[in-house]
C-alpha cells in the first residue's frame, strides 16, 4: 500500500519560475526520500532528509520535513525543461524494515 | 561505472503464463530490491534480498518469488499471471541494508499481460 499522498497530483510552471511538491506520509518515519522519474522509467535518487533534520540543500532543491504534521516538501527553483519528470516522495520507517515506501507522486511539467 | 542492468526492456505475456525478469546491480552492491509500479502509481515494494538471503517481503502473492545469485544479481519469479500483474517492474541495489542507503534503480522492465 501507498504510505501517503504527494500533492498537487501535477504541476504546470514556466521555464525560470519555481515548483513546489508537497508530500504527506502515515507512520513515524526514520527518513524520508525525493526521486524524479523520466517517462516511466527508473527512479534516481534526489535528497534525502533524516527525521531529526527539518531543512537540507541541494543544488536548485530545498527539501523541508515536519515531522509532527508528517508532511514534507519540495522546492525546485528556477526550474528548467528537462526537471519535466514525476517526483515522488519516499520513506523508511523506524522500524528498519529496510524497504521505502512511495507515494503516488507529482508531475512536473516545465514549458520553455 | 554500469549501473544497475534490467533485462529484458518489455515483455507481452498472456494470463496464466510463467515470467522471469532478470536483474544486475552495480559491481560492489550486495543487496538488491525488486518493485512493481502500476500505470499511475508509486512503485511497491516486493522483495529484498542481502547476500543471497531475503531480508524483506512486500504485501504480494506468493505467486510472485525470487532469489539472488552468488553474483548478487537477481530473479523475479512470476506465476500463473493475471492482468493485474501489467506494470513497470523495477529493480534497485544499494551497498548494504542500513537505513539511508541510496538505492540505485535500473530502467526497468515492462510486462504486459494479455
Amino acid at each position: 500500500s501507498q504510505q501517503g499522498e504527494e500533492d498537487p497530483q501535477a504541476l504546470s510552471i514556466q521555464e525560470g519560475e519555481n515548483a513546489t511538491m508537497n508530500c504527506s506520509y502515515k507512520t513515524s518515519i526514520n527518513n524520508l526520500q525525493w526521486y524524479r522519474q523520466n517517462s516511466g522509467r527508473g527512479l534516481v535518487h534526489l535528497i534525502l532528509i533524516r527525521s531529526n533534520e527539518r531543512e537540507k540543500h541541494s543544488g536548485r532543491l530545498r527539501v523541508t520535513l515536519d515531522t509532527s504534521k508528517k508532511s514534507s516538501s519540495l522546492l525546485i527553483t528556477a526550474s528548467r525543461a528537462a526537471d519535466t519528470a514525476s517526483y515522488f516522495c519516499a520513506t523508511e520507517d523506524q522500524g528498519g524494515s529496510e524497504k521505502l515506501v512511495f507515494g503516488k507522486g507529482t508531475k512536473l511539467t516545465v514549458n520553455p | 561505472d554500469a549501473g544497475v542492468t534490467q533485462s529484458p526492456t518489455h515483455l507481452i505475456k498472456t494470463r496464466g503464463q510463467h515470467v522471469t525478469l532478470r536483474c544486475s546491480p552495480i559491481s560492489g552492491h550486495k543487496s538488491v530490491s525488486w518493485y512493481q509500479q502500476v500505470l499511475g502509481q508509486g512503485p511497491q515494494f516486493i522483495f529484498q534480498y542481502y547476500e543471497k538471503e531475503e531480508r524483506g517481503r512486500g504485501n504480494f502473492p506468493d505467486r510472485f518469488s525470487a532469489r539472488q545469485f552468488p553474483n548478487y544479481s537477481s530473479e523475479l519469479n512470476v506465476n500463473a499471471l493475471l492482468l493485474g500483474d501489467s506494470a513497470l517492474y523495477l529493480c534497485a541495489s544499494s551497498l548494504g541494508t542500513g537505513l539511508g542507503e541510496t538505492q540505485y534503480f535500473g530502467p526497468g522492465t515492462r510486462l504486459l499481460v494479455l
